[in-house]
């Protein structure tokens, strides 16, 4: 597709539950990032890769949080046990370089609630 | 701390009434890049606007306008003759390098702009 996709547009879960939310990038692009955003707030940073490579995992919250990009391309961000606190909607960006300070594209997020 | 300052919360206006949206920006960095992006109620966030450290030109697009201020720490952006359209969330985003060289973009908390007709 021309854009960034993501999937499920929206996921509800049971507290306990895994999830597990993809990403498609723009088909080329290195960079490859995931953002949670609360409610009325910006995105927080959560992870980085460069191609499948995880460069930077320092934003994910706790050691439930998963993410991998195996071949390059598609990403998925696992979330396990989850909390009702992991609610939120979860974007992805990818760009087209690898470092990072180029614009970003997003996809319309996942958003994810915990009951 | 918070990297990004964006201080207004929500500013509502009224349709052709110009806006400015204020962002602050924390960084011990030389080199850094700064953003806008739009996010509408769809949720998708829109990339507006890159600026460099070494730029402080101000841009013009259209109807949109930016004034980067390093002196102040400062990356403000208007609207001119604002339009319902222009009705969204806009996020300041500031890109630093953090450790092994990659740039990581850092958002505000965002600013609500809702014009009325």
């Amino acid at each position: 597709g021309a854009g960034v996709s993501q999937s499920p547009r929206y996921k509800v879960a049971k507290r306990g539950q895994d999830v597990a939310l993809r990403c498609d990038p723009i088909s080329g692009h290195v960079s490859l990032f995931w953002y949670q955003q609360a409610l009325g707030q910006g995105p927080e940073f959560l992870t980085y890769f460069q191609n499948e490579a995880q460069l930077d995992k320092s934003g994910l919250p706790s050691d439930r949080f998963f993410a991998e990009r195996p071949e390059g391309s598609v990403s998925t961000l696992k979330i396990q046990r989850t909390q009702q606190e992991d609610s939120a909607v979860y974007l992805c960006a990818s760009s087209s370089t690898g470092t990072g300070d180029e614009k970003l594209f997003f996809g319309s997020g996942t958003q994810l609630s915990v009951l | 701390a918070q990297k990004v300052t964006q201080a207004q919360t929500e500013i509502s206006v009224v349709e052709k009434e110009d806006v400015t949206l204020d962002c602050v920006y924390e960084t011990r960095d030389t080199t850094y890049y700064l953003f806008w992006y739009k996010q509408p109620p769809s949720g998708e966030l829109v990339f507006l606007i890159r600026r460099n450290s070494f730029d402080e030109q101000n841009e013009i697009s259209g109807r949109y306008s930016w004034n980067f201020q390093k002196s102040t720490s400062s990356f403000n952006f208007t609207i001119t003759a604002s339009q319902v359209v222009d009705s969204a969330v806009y996020f300041c985003a500031l890109s630093e390098a953090w450790s092994g060289g990659s740039y990581i973009p850092t958002f505000g908390r965002g600013t609500s702009l809702i014009v009325h007709p």
